[in-house]
């Protein structure tokens, strides 16, 4: 079974400026991927970023990009420019590949609480 | 946005009564997904479906049944709500994406059903 660890229930930030939010797993598999959700305080869950295990290049949307090490097995978020907007929780979550159905499922971190303060 | 619906998206009811939530999804997407959302917890996965009438447990699935007659309907039973069943329910819906010489498969969220068990 795999556990995605994130060790921070709540950071916050000033505007403008970085941060970055931590994220462990475990897992024996090798092919996988990870993935950064942010839920608002509308609850709705908005995919951030994604990464592909076998991909060595690390992920970047925008203002957001990941620092991911497989052999560490670490997968942490930074946020650049931080904005009011990105208020949230965010959790990381980890989802096998290469298997049928049921291996599409997620594993979820419990979540980091990020406030940007103006 | 996905096009995925749950309702009711609230709901109060009383210990031992039945309690259904339904996802309706207009994606024609394969899998579909049963979440739960509590704190400190993340989301874990209650149940999921991987077809018509293909479902299997997830990992807190004890005191839940699910339901998939049709591909756009994925149903979340209670039979018998207990106070320990107080949370946020959040259905999911995915299908693999070829992106290039890789395919992944990705989940979006429904908006949500906050069940309160008294």
């Amino acid at each position: 079974a795999q556990t995605v660890t994130q060790s921070q229930p709540e950071m916050s930030v000033q505007e403008a400026e970085t941060v970055t939010l931590s994220c462990t797993y475990d897992t024996s598999e090798n092919n996988y991927y990870l993935f950064w959700y942010k839920q608002p305080p509308s609850r709705q869950m908005i995919l951030v970023i994604r990464q592909e295990a076998y991909k060595q290049q690390n992920a970047t949307e925008n203002r957001f990009s990941v620092n991911f090490q497989k052999a560490a097995k670490s997968f942490s978020l930074k946020i650049s420019d931080s904005q009011l907007g990105d208020t949230a929780m965010y959790f990381c979550a980890f989802m096998k590949h290469g298997e049928w159905a049921g291996s599409y499922q997620l594993t979820f971190g419990k979540g980091t609480k990020l406030s940007v303060i103006p | 946005d996905a096009g995925i619906t749950q309702s009711p998206r609230h709901k109060v009811t009383e210990t031992g009564t039945p309690v259904t939530l339904r996802c309706h999804q207009t994606e024609n997407h394969r899998y579909m997904y049963w979440y739960r959302q509590d704190p400190g917890h993340g989301l874990r996965l209650i149940h999921y479906s991987y077809g018509v009438k293909d479902t299997d447990k997830g990992e807190v699935s004890d005191g839940y049944s699910v339901s998939r007659s049709k591909t756009e309907d994925f149903l979340l039973t209670l039979e018998s709500a207990t106070s320990s069943q107080t949370s946020v329910y959040f259905c999911a819906i995915s299908d693999t994406v070829s992106s290039g010489r890789s395919s992944y498969n990705e989940q979006f969220f429904g908006p949500g059903t906050r069940l309160t068990v008294l």
